[in-house]
């Protein structure tokens, strides 16, 4: 078991440009999820994924912001025309659909740095 | 709109010293989890509570879920410098898969 894993770890871009990163779940896992987490607060959750189908949103994923997660195995998250605003750690957790807790396995996460 | 509270959001200490965090709020999760995290790393779950009341023990560090399930608290006796980090609370909103986080805890344990 690999863990999850998160491609790339850092990203540095300029204003108006796309970026698209790529999470791995651990294997078995069938609930995906995208959280930002800016410098001093805790994560923010973004999306959630049960297989291929986006169960969730939040308010907080703009028009510019989309996820997919085709296969039901790796998700990318999509950030069309980059603001500097967007700039975090872009982070993707893991869990296991069994009726027990629920937990959730983190990633490294992606730092994307918008200038 | 739901809200995780953690007190303190700094700590410095001396190595020996005993701490305890706070996460609170006014809404009820269905199970809530600690977890540590790194400069420039995801976070590493360190415990999930399901049950009200619930305590749990892992080595030096005691974590309790509050009985109305809506707080928890993390206590850690003899602190070390390796506890160094952010500690983050996170609950799952009943009737959902969503979490939401605590504002985190920056522990800082000197020797």
């Amino acid at each position: 078991d690999t863990g999850v894993s998160q491609d790339p770890r850092h990203k540095i871009t300029k204003r108006g440009q796309n970026v698209t990163f790529r999470c791995d779940p651990i294997s078995e896992h069938n609930r995906l999820y995208w959280y930002r987490q800016t410098l001093g607060q805790g994560p923010e959750f973004l999306t959630y994924f049960q297989n291929e189908a986006q169960l969730e949103k939040s308010r907080l994923l703009s028009d510019r912001f989309s996820a997919e997660r085709p296969k039901g195995s790796f998700s990318t998250l999509e950030i069309q025309r980059t603001e500097q605003g967007d700039s975090a750690m872009y982070l993707c957790a893991s869990s296991l659909g069994a009726y027990s807790s629920y937990e959730q396995y983190f990633g490294p996460g992606t730092r994307l740095t918008v200038t | 709109t739901q809200l995780l509270e953690q007190s303190p959001q700094f700590l410095s200490i001396q190595e020996g010293e005993n701490l305890t965090v706070y996460c609170n709020s006014s809404s009820v999760f269905s199970s809530l989890q600690w977890y540590r995290q790194e400069p420039g790393e995801g976070p590493v779950l360190l415990v999930t509570v399901v049950t009200g009341g619930e305590v749990k023990k892992l080595k030096r560090l005691t974590f309790q879920f509050g009985d109305a399930r809506k707080d928890s608290s993390l206590h850690i006796t003899a602190a070390q410098t390796g506890d160094t980090g952010l500690y983050l609370c996170a609950g799952r909103i009943s009737g959902t898969y969503k979490y939401i986080f605590g504002t985190g805890t920056r522990l800082k344990v000197l020797a």
